[in-house]
């Protein structure tokens, strides 16, 4: 069975500009959580979808936006990208149902590595 | 407010070696406490997840610790091997919400 799946593994970008990034879940999957990961913050949760609804979002600016297609797949885009925003974005899939409240493990892809000059 | 925290910050030991990671966290609601190691450059892979009621849980070499009263978990490595180089992040998923992450344990082992 294929993992989650992240493209492109490296991005460039300058500041000012927007992002798109792409996440294959594991095939049956329905639940897919997006984080941010850098050296000073560690992870951080952006928000879930399932079932092409947000369910969950955490504390970022709304310059941080996603959406899920009706294949589970999901991209997560950022606009107007500012030095801060460098970081490894991960995407996790799971099973889905009432997740929330579940002890299924997430599957993480390898991410993102995305870098804003 | 929501927090776990790792103690130590970074290990470095002799492979073969034995070591224990510490978490604590003060998180409510409670949902599981979950284990996960990050290799270099790759995202992170579960270890272990443990509910309220499970104060022991094992995956091979590692056995992850609950008390849910102190509200403390430990990671145990057990004979330790070079591959087990990696940053170890305690999580903590708040009932019917996100998941609380902690900075993370880097652990070098050495031969």
């Amino acid at each position: 069975k294929a993992g989650v799946t992240q493209t492109p593994r490296y991005l460039i970008k300058t500041r000012g500009q927007q992002v798109t990034l792409s996440c294959s879940p594991i095939s049956g999957h329905r639940s897919v959580s997006w984080y941010q990961q850098t050296p000073g913050q560690g992870l951080q949760f952006l928000f879930e979808y399932f079932s092409e609804t947000q369910r969950n979002k955490g504390n970022f600016p709304g310059r941080f936006s996603g959406r899920q297609f009706s294949n589970s797949r999901s991209e997560m885009n950022v606009s107007t990208l500012e030095l801060g925003d460098s970081a490894l974005y991960l995407c996790a899939s799971s099973p889905g149902g009432d997740s929330l409240y579940s002890n299924q493990p997430q599957h993480f892809g390898d991410g993102t590595r995305l870098s804003i000059l | 407010k929501n927090q776990v925290e790792q103690s130590p910050q970074s290990l470095i030991i002799l492979e073969g070696k034995n070591c224990t990671l510490q978490c604590n966290y003060t998180v409510s609601p409670f949902s599981n406490l979950r284990w996960y190691k990050q290799d270099t450059g790759r995202g992170p892979v579960s270890l272990t997840i443990m509910t309220f009621s499970e104060n022991t849980k094992s995956n091979g070499r590692y056995t992850a610790t609950l008390d849910a009263d102190t509200k403390q978990s430990s990671l145990h490595i057990t004979a330790s091997q070079l591959s087990d180089s990696a940053s170890y992040i305690c999580v903590v998923r708040v009932y019917g919400q996100n998941f609380v992450f902690g900075p993370g344990t880097r652990l070098s082992v050495l031969p």
